[in-house]
């Protein structure tokens, strides 16, 4: 069964610092990936998705993701962060045929003014 | 248009007891999935429908069950609720099982005293 990492429960950071949180899978075949976001009180919302082609993704607000195949990475960044980004962030990973994604145990992101 | 909507928002069980959640899909998707969310163990798959059939199972006890309606609206059953069930119970749904990318309810927050 394949798994999902994520390296960092909990990051603090103040505005305009730039941020990097890691994701590693463990399945060596084709894989999609994904990063969600759940903000405070609202429910899980998808903010990017890796399928094929450039490795490099963007998404909303800002964020980017880039997977790096001979890592098993798909590292979510983004340059300059805001207080309204205070979120809890999962990566998930799908792949081996089957269509069910596995999620990692989340990030809790906390961002000072 | 409409979200997926899941009800109740919020339930008290004691142990014992049983429990039904309900999931109203976004209209369009036939595709639903449940996840138990908890602090330890973030999201655990616990079971996919589509068009009325289980596609997947997670690894849960035969106490979760759950089905889906022709209208492609879900419930899942817990019986005989123990303390551990208590969790955030995700409802997320899809066009289909190769649209990746689920749309996710708010969530039925369960507590079992």
């Amino acid at each position: 069964a394949q798994s999902v990492s994520q390296h960092n429960h909990h990051v603090i950071l103040s505005e305009a610092a730039s941020l990097e949180l890691g994701c590693n899978y463990s399945y060596g075949g084709t894989v999609n990936l994904f990063w969600y976001v759940q903000y405070p009180g609202q429910h899980l919302q998808l903010l990017l998705k890796y399928f094929s082609g450039d490795p490099l993704v963007k998404g909303t607000k800002g964020f980017e993701a880039e997977f790096i195949k001979s890592k098993f990475s798909f590292n979510l960044r983004k340059p300059s962060v805001q207080w309204s980004d205070t979120a809890e962030y999962f990566c998930a990973v799908m792949g081996g045929g089957s269509y069910i994604p596995t999620f990692g145990r989340g990030t809790s992101l906390i961002v000072h003014p | 248009k409409a979200g997926v909507t899941q009800t109740p928002r919020y339930l008290i069980k004691t142990r014992g007891q049983q429990v039904t959640l309900s999931c109203s899909p976004i209209s369009g998707h036939r595709s639903v999935s449940w996840y138990q969310q908890t602090p330890g163990q973030g999201l655990q798959f616990l079971f996919e429908y589509f068009s009325e059939t289980q596609r997947n199972k997670g690894n849960f006890p035969g106490r979760f069950s759950g089905r889906q309606f022709s209208n492609s609206r879900s419930e899942m059953n817990v019986s005989t609720l123990e303390l551990g069930d208590s969790a955030l119970y995700l409802c997320a749904s899809s066009r289909s099982q190769t649209d990746y990318g689920y749309t996710f309810g708010s969530g039925t927050r369960l507590t079992v005293v």
